[in-house]
Order: C-alpha cells, then structure tokens, then sequence
C-alpha cells in the first residue's frame, strides 16, 4: 500500500482558503485518493476522492498533479466549525475491497 | 435513514477480561469493517466482514475475532483484554467492492470508547 505524508499540524483564520498536501510517492496505478474529516470522538467522514486533475464538490477541491505523488485538499473560507482532523488515504480501485489505511493525519486549527 | 450506530458509548474494563462490541450498519450496507483508533493516532485497520464472513484482516492477534448477522450486524471480540487495547473502536459500512472492484465510500460510527484498567 502506498504510504502517505502530510503536514501534522495547520493553522488558519475563518475565511481563509487552507491547502493541506500530501505526499505519495509510490502510488500505483490503480491507487485512488481520498481524503477523510475526523471530529473529535467521532467516526471519520468521507470528504472527497479522484483518480487525477481536479475533482470538486460542495465542500472541498481535490488537486492532483499528473505525476500522482502528491495531491493538495482545498478547503474554501474556512469556518471554526472545519476544525478537525484530515486524513489522505491511497488506496487500490480494484480488487481492494473497502480496507482503509489511514496515517496520522493533520489537525488543523481554525481560529476566529 | 439512521446511519451506523454503535454499543455502548464508552465500556471499561481490566486487564484480562473479554469484551464484545457491537455495530448496525447504515441502512443497505452489506459490508462492515473495523478499526481500532489509540489516542493521536488514525485508525487501523482490523477486519471486514461481508456475507457473514471474515474477508479481510488487518495486523491484529486472533485475540480480536468478529461475527457478522444475516441482517448485517456486526460484533467485535477481544479477548484477554491488556492496556493496550484501550483505544476508540470505529464500525465502518459500505457496499461489498471486492467482486466490482472500486474503493467505496465508507460510513462510519461514532465509535466505542474502551478503557482497560
């Protein structure tokens, strides 16, 4: 499975734009990225995943360079309410069944 | 539509007990998966259960063995419980990729909180 780095920790300001990368350098070719949101005594929440360029939804942007061994989380004008735990996953779109393999994460701090 | 749930809240236990945990997936799920979460660290990967069999494994001792019901319940063992072993335990369900292939998204509870004294 692909190993993962991310920063451990981020601070940001409400509104502002935050970028969280995460490095993974021997993702393979069946890999997808996903990115999860964990809450404090909470069960992890599915943000967003995509295979390559840029995937968007209601909540976040996924960018992913054409090399596939990094990929960067966008969240716009955060809230204090963003204030979590994010996690990039790799992990095979064949044959891989639902095992996640998660890191440590990074934990950002959303300040007023 | 309830999502997963998950018993009891929080459990404590001492070292040498066995305990059982137990998990309701989300409305037409029929694959649950467990992962155990020590403190600052993300969760690991025990098991899945999907037609009430054992399909995958995480790196867990067969101290921590699982069932899965016909109506896709799920329950969590561990045995000969130590320190170690205190952690969040988080229930996850999804729909069964293993023949279609696909990562699918997976749903998650709010976990149990055991504490082993």
């Amino acid at each position: 499975l692909a190993k993962t780095t991310q920063p451990i920790s981020m601070d940001s300001y409400e509104g502002q734009e935050v970028n969280i990368t995460c490095s993974h350098n021997n993702i393979a070719t069946n890999d997808y990225i996903t990115w999860y949101q964990q809450f404090p005594s909470q069960g992890p929440r599915f943000i967003i995943q995509g295979y390559k360029t840029k995937v968007t939804n209601e909540v976040a942007s996924l960018f992913i360079p054409a090399d596939r061994k990094s990929s960067t989380l966008s969240l716009p004008r955060v809230s204090l309410s963003d204030t979590a735990v994010y996690y990039c996953l790799v992990g095979l779109l064949t044959g891989g069944g639902n095992k996640l393999t998660f890191g440590t994460g990074t934990q950002l701090k959303v300040e007023l | 539509d309830a999502g997963v749930t998950q018993s009891p809240t929080h459990l404590i236990k001492t070292r040498g007990q066995q305990v059982t945990l137990r998990c309701s997936p989300k409305s037409g799920h029929d694959t649950v998966s467990w992962y155990q979460q020590a403190l600052g660290q993300g969760p690991q990967f025990i098991f899945q259960y999907y037609e009430e069999e054992e399909r995958q494994r995480g790196n867990f001792p067969d101290r921590f063995s699982g069932h899965q019901f016909p109506n896709y319940s799920s329950e969590l063992n561990v045995n000969a419980l130590w320190l170690g072993d205190s952690a969040l335990y988080l229930c996850a369900s999804s729909l069964f990729s293993g023949l279609a292939g696909g990562l699918r998204e997976q749903f998650f509870g709010p976990g149990t909180r055991l504490t082993v004294l």
